[in-house]
């Protein structure tokens, strides 16, 4: 079975400053996908970055990297120069080929950018 | 421009009645996905389908139905079996093949109980 774990419920981050956002992930599978999204209060999902699990390189997406630590079974995302409009929840997914291509889902990082 | 579109934006619903979501996307994906999320939670997954006229039930199913007629069409119904819907639901849509396919989201229907 898949699991996606996020830790942290909450998190302030100051403008301007950089924030990390965990994501630890279980799969016995070996091709995956790693996910993020954003998700401010409107409600829409904002796809952010993706990491496949064969990319020896971690994937950066304007302000946003992913820290992708495969042994560790971490995905960590990083947000650069944080600004007011990031403050939104984020949640980490995976998708695996043997799990019918399904998005698993973390719990959720609520991040609050203060001025 | 290309995307989910998903109505209505809220919905209410009275005791024993079926209420039933729209979700039309026009980025010719072949997988659609309906996704329910309570307040501070993350999402489950309701039903999918990667195919017209197929689709198979997800994590919570129980109390929902869904149709797959069109490739570009997969309607929700929330029967009055669902004790509990009040929540946000979510429609998403993605090629099918290959884990490295992110999943297109629509805006989202709100649906309450009066």
């Amino acid at each position: 079975a898949q699991k996606i774990t996020q830790t942290q419920p909450g998190m302030f981050v100051q403008e301007k400053e950089a924030v990390t956002l965990d994501c630890t992930y279980d799969t016995s599978d070996q091709s995956y996908g790693l996910f993020w999204y954003k998700q401010p209060s409107s409600g829409e999902m904002i796809f952010l970055i993706y990491q496949g699990s064969y990319d020896e390189q971690n994937a950066t997406e304007g302000r946003y990297s992913l820290n992708f630590q495969k042994a560790r079974k971490s995905a960590n995302l990083v947000i650069s120069a944080s600004q007011l409009g990031d403050s939104a929840m984020y949640f980490c997914a995976m998708r695996t080929n043997n799990a019918g291509n399904m998005l698993t889902f973390g719990g959720g990082t609520r991040l609050m950018v203060k001025p | 421009d290309g995307g989910i579109t998903q109505s209505p934006k809220y919905l209410f619903r009275k005791e024993g009645q079926n209420v039933t979501l729209s979700c039309e996307q026009n980025l010719n994906h072949d997988a659609m996905y309906w996704y329910r999320q309570d307040p501070g939670q993350g999402l489950r997954l309701i039903y999918y389908s990667q195919i017209v006229n197929d689709f198979q039930k997800g994590d919570i199913a129980e109390g929902y139905s869904v149709s797959r007629e069109k490739k570009e069409s997969f309607p929700l119904t929330v029967t009055s079996a669902q004790k509990n819907p009040t929540a946000f639901y979510l429609c998403a849509s993605s090629i099918q093949k290959g884990p490295n396919q992110p999943q297109h989201f629509g805006d989202g229907t709100r649906l309450s109980i009066l």
